[in-house]
């Protein structure tokens, strides 16, 4: 299992920006493809996006104009900004990991998740 | 864009039992791209099936998934407590988004 840890800001006023960060600790950043997964208060689980170390990138298409994934591997990190912030942005967002494999696509380990509310 | 229903929304089992999940997808996908996943209360999802029938690490042998095409389903034998949670299926097969089904609440007496 690869701990990890996200950060960032509880509340963000809207037409703003969010910016996450997610920490990968015990484990090689290049083994896996890193991204985001959030859930609206009371709602099921909507994917983000994901990330590879190479660039590659794969985005929500409801998203993909406000939204950018970015890895650090020098810093053994990675991140979310997505801007134009609405109330229907409030969730908690999952950082989590997809292993690399000839199949891949499920999500393997999971970050606790950190609660972002958008208001005034 | 492939749309995964779950059924039942909520299922009222007891201790010991077995519980029987279904996902449908909208479209017919190779079963090495659904996923199930537990989710906790307060907490993260958990994977517990990829390729919909092979268990994640540290997963108990009391759960198990099966199905192709369109149906698949999760099963759960001898209902314990800790099984007392909310559960996501997941396809990945789309080439331009990940979806998951709206979850099924699976309530321990």
């Amino acid at each position: 299992q690869v701990p990890l840890q996200g950060s960032g800001p509880g509340l963000v006023k809207p037409s703003e920006t969010l910016s996450l960060t997610c920490t990968v600790s015990g484990g090689s950043i290049s083994r896996h493809y890193w991204g985001w997964v959030r859930q609206a208060p009371g709602k099921g689980l909507e994917w983000i996006g994901y990330m590879f170390f190479t660039g590659r990138t794969k985005y929500s298409p409801s998203l993909e104009s406000r939204l950018t994934i970015s890895v650090d591997m020098s810093k053994n990190q990675f991140s979310l900004k997505l801007r134009s912030l609405t109330p229907a942005d409030t969730a908690v967002y999952y950082c989590m990991g997809i292993p690399v494999g000839d199949v891949y696509g499920w999500f393997d380990p999971w970050g606790p998740g950190t609660l972002v509310t958008v208001s005034s | 864009e492939f749309v995964l229903t779950q059924s039942p929304g909520t299922l009222s089992l007891s201790l010991g039992e077995r519980a029987t999940l279904s996902c449908r997808v909208s479209q017919s996908i190779n079963s090495i791209y659904l996923a199930w996943y537990q989710q906790k209360p307060g907490q993260a999802p958990r994977l517990l099936i990829n390729g919909a029938s092979n268990r994640a690490t540290g997963i108990p042998d009391r759960f198990s998934g099966s199905g192709s095409g369109t149906d698949f389903t999760l099963t759960i034998n001898g209902l314990e407590p800790e099984d007392s949670a909310v559960y996501y299926c997941q396809q990945y097969a789309s080439s331009v988004s990940y979806t998951f089904g709206q979850g099924t609440m699976l309530e321990i007496k």
